[in-house]
């Protein structure tokens, strides 16, 4: 069984405030680490595929980190507005197929 | 469209009905990826195709599901005789190939009454 884990499961924080969220998957047979935003009643939206250890990657007011050896990925919001409310999920990928292995979320709320 | 749209959004289901599910993924996208997402859990695997080939079924939790994608377009899931258990979101991934970057249609959400 592969374990994906996230962490917080969800988190409440006002307009404003920068916030940060954890992934940790296996650290063997890594190919690559997504991230996803999912606002409810749309479809998942990519945010960050990251395949290299210690890849730093940034869109806008989001930025993630990535560890391979030790299996985390951390997700950080700078500023958070209250239309970053949503699911983050993290999937993890291993070397064979593209099947994406699920980690259950962090539901992010930003109150105005 | 540019995305991927999965149809109907929404189904409701008498347990013991058939139900079929519809994707249509981007177009020219080689591979195509069904996951199911029970309430409080991440979307998990389902079954995966290349072209019209169905290359991984491990995550068919039955016999009652079953997919295809006869074409190499557009695919359906069914699934026969519905239980409770199988009241989920249905999440459609498509990718110009196997290993490159998914993208997800909106879902269908299941409710088997």
């Amino acid at each position: 069984i592969l374990n994906v884990e996230q962490s917080p499961q969800s988190l409440h924080v006002q307009e404003g405030d920068s916030t940060n969220f954890t992934c940790s998957f296996p650290s063997s047979n890594f190919y690559a680490l997504h991230w996803y935003r999912w606002e409810t009643a749309k479809s998942p939206e990519a945010l960050f595929v990251m395949t290299l250890n210690g890849d730093e990657k940034k869109k806008g007011r989001i930025s993630a980190t990535l560890n391979t050896k030790e299996g985390y990925s951390y997700l950080y919001i700078k500023g958070s507005q209250p239309e970053d409310s949503a699911t983050y999920l993290c999937a993890f990928r291993g070397s064979t197929l593209g099947r994406l292995y699920f980690g259950r979320g962090t539901q992010l709320t930003v109150w105005p | 469209g540019a995305g991927v749209s999965q149809s109907p959004r929404y189904k409701v289901a008498k347990r013991g009905q058939d139900v079929a599910l519809r994707c249509d993924p981007i177009s020219g996208h080689v591979s195509l990826f069904w996951y199911q997402q029970a309430l409080g859990q991440g979307p998990e695997f389902l079954t995966y195709f290349q072209n019209e080939a169905q290359l991984d079924k491990s995550g068919l939790p039955s016999d009652r599901f079953f997919a295809e994608r006869p074409e190499g377009s557009v695919s359906t899931l069914k699934i026969q005789r519905t239980q409770q258990e199988d009241s989920a979101v249905y999440l459609c991934a498509s990718s110009l190939a196997g290993g490159a970057e998914q993208f997800f249609g909106p879902g269908t959400r299941l409710t088997v009454l």
